[in-house]
């Protein structure tokens, strides 16, 4: 519906381990933002790109990266995987400077 | 989340109004949003607010937004039962994508 994809859907990792998650932003939109959402709580701002560029970054720590691609689509690498950082992800695009931001399904990452 | 302020949780009888609230607190505010989460769904944006105006109407959508004491409100008209969900309020402070979420508020719609 919003044209933002996320893949994959659920997955289930062990601690130590690394994890890639992949968004395909909606066509027309340079901007991609990366968020966690634990159980219970709002998104919280990982960090976001916009041509290729991360240009702002919430309170992660560096184990936590990402890409953007020249297609704007955009992945998100995490390192060193904690039992904490079991929570949903969420992409979200935008064309720059406009005010509608629409969010893809999420990804939900166990960690056990 | 800790900037942004919702209440957690509203009941509400079919066909009634529902308000839901929200205060902010930085005033470079941007955009106000107002997202709807179902379980296990991602975030679906219902309606959002540029900082320069006081109201928006969109269907059954209100959203008010009062800049002076940095309060901003969705009312749903005639709530129906498909509208439980979880309701996020956020605000953007920059032209890029870098929202500031509130905890979320719980609507629970009873027949």
């Amino acid at each position: 519906e919003t044209g933002v994809t996320q893949s994959p859907t659920h997955l289930i990792k062990t601690r130590g381990q690394q994890v890639t998650l992949r968004c395909s932003s909606q066509s027309g939109h340079n901007t991609v933002s990366w968020y966690q959402q634990a159980l219970g709580q709002g998104p919280q701002f990982i960090f976001q790109y916009y041509r290729e560029e991360e240009n702002g970054r919430g309170n992660f720590p560096p184990r936590f990266s990402g890409l953007q691609f020249p297609n704007y689509s955009s992945e998100l690498n995490v390192n060193a995987l904690e039992l904490d950082d079991s929570a949903l992800y969420l992409c979200a695009s935008s064309p720059r400077g406009v005010g509608e931001l629409f969010f893809g399904e999420g990804s939900r990452l166990t960690v056990l | 989340g800790e900037d942004v302020e919702q209440s957690l949780f509203l009941s509400v009888r079919e066909g009634d109004s529902s308000v839901i609230n929200c205060t902010y607190t930085d005033s470079s505010s941007t955009y106000l949003y107002w997202y709807k989460q179902e379980p296990g769904a991602g975030l679906q944006l219902l309606t959002y607010i540029f900082s320069n105006m006081d109201m928006k109407q969109d269907q059954r959508l209100t959203v008010l937004l009062n800049k002076k004491d940095k309060h901003l409100s969705l009312r749903i008209a005639d709530t129906q039962t498909g509208d439980s969900a979880i309701y996020f309020c956020a605000e953007r402070t920059d032209s890029w994508g870098k929202l500031q979420f509130g905890a979320g508020t719980q609507v629970v719609v009873t027949p």
